[in-house]
């Protein structure tokens, strides 16, 4: 079956570095996306991971094996405004999604 | 930057109503794409279309659901007979190929059935 599993919810500082871990299962791999979601919008795109490492954007960065079926989102120097719902998804010709991970961050 | 229209924002109809939902997609891309998001509940997909005809769809997209894109720029969801449980947000996305590089998603349609 197809299967993606991140923490339901993480609290973090202000200022501070939070990851946010996936694992997945699925019959097919095209590719891992996150994406950030505020309450009553629209998912919007982070990044994309196909082959194993580390991609950096930013304060952004997403982590893939491909071996072990995991993934991870890492935030830097956390804003107010990055609370919200970071979403995993596995590309199999279609997005396959995780129920996402609420970020709750404290002054 | 391109970007994924979709009207209306809002639609509240009344069960047993049809609605259609619209979307633009991003001028280039090929594939494109319908989610549903129950309130507090995973994004979930519903059916990707590809050269004028369905290439995948989901269990949920039973024979309620129909998508057409009528002309060269129109992608639109059409639900026949709305129930209760069709209450959610509906996302539009468009690709250029499938599984690279994202998908750019619209703002959204929230359907209200009442």
């Amino acid at each position: 079956g197809q299967n993606i599993d991140q923490p339901t919810e993480m609290t973090a500082t202000e200022g501070a570095i939070v990851q946010i871990n996936c694992t997945y299962q699925t019959s097919g791999f095209n590719g891992l996306f996150w994406y950030q979601q505020h309450a009553g919008e629209a998912p919007t795109f982070l990044s994309y991971n196909v082959l194993d490492g580390l991609e950096e954007k930013g304060r952004f960065s997403s982590f893939l094996s491909r071996s072990k079926g995991y993934s991870y989102l890492l935030l830097k120097e956390l804003q107010m405004k990055d609370s919200a719902s970071y979403l995993c998804a596995v590309s199999d010709y279609q997005l396959i999604w995780g129920a996402g991970t609420k970020l709750i961050i404290k002054p | 930057e391109p970007e994924v229209t979709q009207t209306p924002s809002h639609q509240v109809t009344q069960m047993g109503q049809e609605v259609i939902l619209r979307c633009v997609p991003i001028s280039n891309h090929l594939y494109f794409y319908w989610y549903r998001q129950i309130l507090g509940q995973k994004v979930e997909f519903l059916v990707s279309f590809y050269n004028n005809e369905i290439s995948e769809k989901s269990e949920i997209f039973d024979d309620q659901f129909s998508v057409e894109r009528p002309d060269g720029s129109n992608f639109t969801l059409k639900i026949r007979s709305t129930k209760l449980e069709d209450s959610a947000m509906y996302f539009c996305a468009s690709s250029a190929s499938t599984g690279i590089y994202g998908y750019t998603f619209g703002s959204g349609t929230r359907l209200t059935v009442v």
